[in-house]
């Protein structure tokens, strides 16, 4: 089965930029999305097809995926943004189908 | 506007059966599949299941096959997760969400989802 590899934990200050990181085989034949989800509430859809965004989702978020990492960048980060993100791929070659990547807890110091 | 609402969890003994609802409002609900995704405490998001539009196709994550089954009433604008042999591990909130079919080129056709429930919890203990 498909396997996606996210690190743990990200630890950004306010204002800087954070960058996490979502390995998979091959994984820039795919197209990559990303949920962000804060405590006690319900996953945020923050990108899809690698880099686009939907509507309400601030330009600070953006996608991008090459080789076997994609990679989810949150520009000037907010106190607001600290959740966990989780990447997430369709793989129609097994029974697995929607794959989610282990998850990054974002901690803004 | 486009909403999804999660109701039916509770407290349930290992082996007890419990039925989740989702009512969904402000879209076209039978233009969608729809899947119930659960988040175990400590750890990350699965998916467990997920429903073609029409209700003819049904996928379920090989953790809850067998013990499970997703149904829906389009009339009703209605999803559900019938849960039977429920053990400690079913314990999490269960989402239900909106699927988006995209297209490309390299992939053929994937699914991601657009829109969430709040989610409702499931707690099985003795």
């Amino acid at each position: 089965s498909y396997v996606l590899t996210q690190p743990p934990s990200v630890s950004v200050a306010p204002g800087q930029t954070a960058r996490i990181t979502c390995g998979g085989n091959n994984i820039e034949t795919k197209s990559v999305h990303w949920y962000q989800q804060k405590p006690g509430q319900a996953p945020v859809l923050v990108v899809y097809d690698n880099s686009d965004r939907p509507s309400g989702i601030p330009e600070r978020f953006s996608g991008f995926n090459s080789g076997n990492t994609a990679t989810l960048t949150i520009s000037r980060v907010e106190a607001g943004d600290e959740a966990d993100y989780y990447c997430q791929v369709w793989d129609s070659s097994s029974d697995h189908l929607y794959v989610f990547g282990t998850g990054t807890k974002v901690t803004v110091l | 506007q486009v909403q999804l609402v999660e109701s039916g969890g509770g407290l349930v003994k290992p082996g007890g059966s419990l039925r989740l609802s989702c009512a969904a409002s402000g879209f076209t609900f039978s233009d969608y599949y729809m899947i119930w995704v659960r988040l175990a405490p400590g750890k990350g998001l699965e998916w467990v299941s997920y429903i073609s539009n029409s209700g003819s196709t049904k996928y379920y994550a090989d953790s809850v096959k067998g013990r499970f089954t997703i149904s829906r009433d389009n009339a009703k604008n209605s999803l559900y997760l019938q849960m039977n042999s429920l053990r400690a591990e079913d314990t999490a909130v269960y989402y239900c969400a909106r699927n988006h079919l995209g297209y490309s080129n390299y992939e053929g056709y994937y699914y991601y989802m657009d829109v969430w429930g709040k989610g409702t919890t499931v707690t099985v203990s003795s």
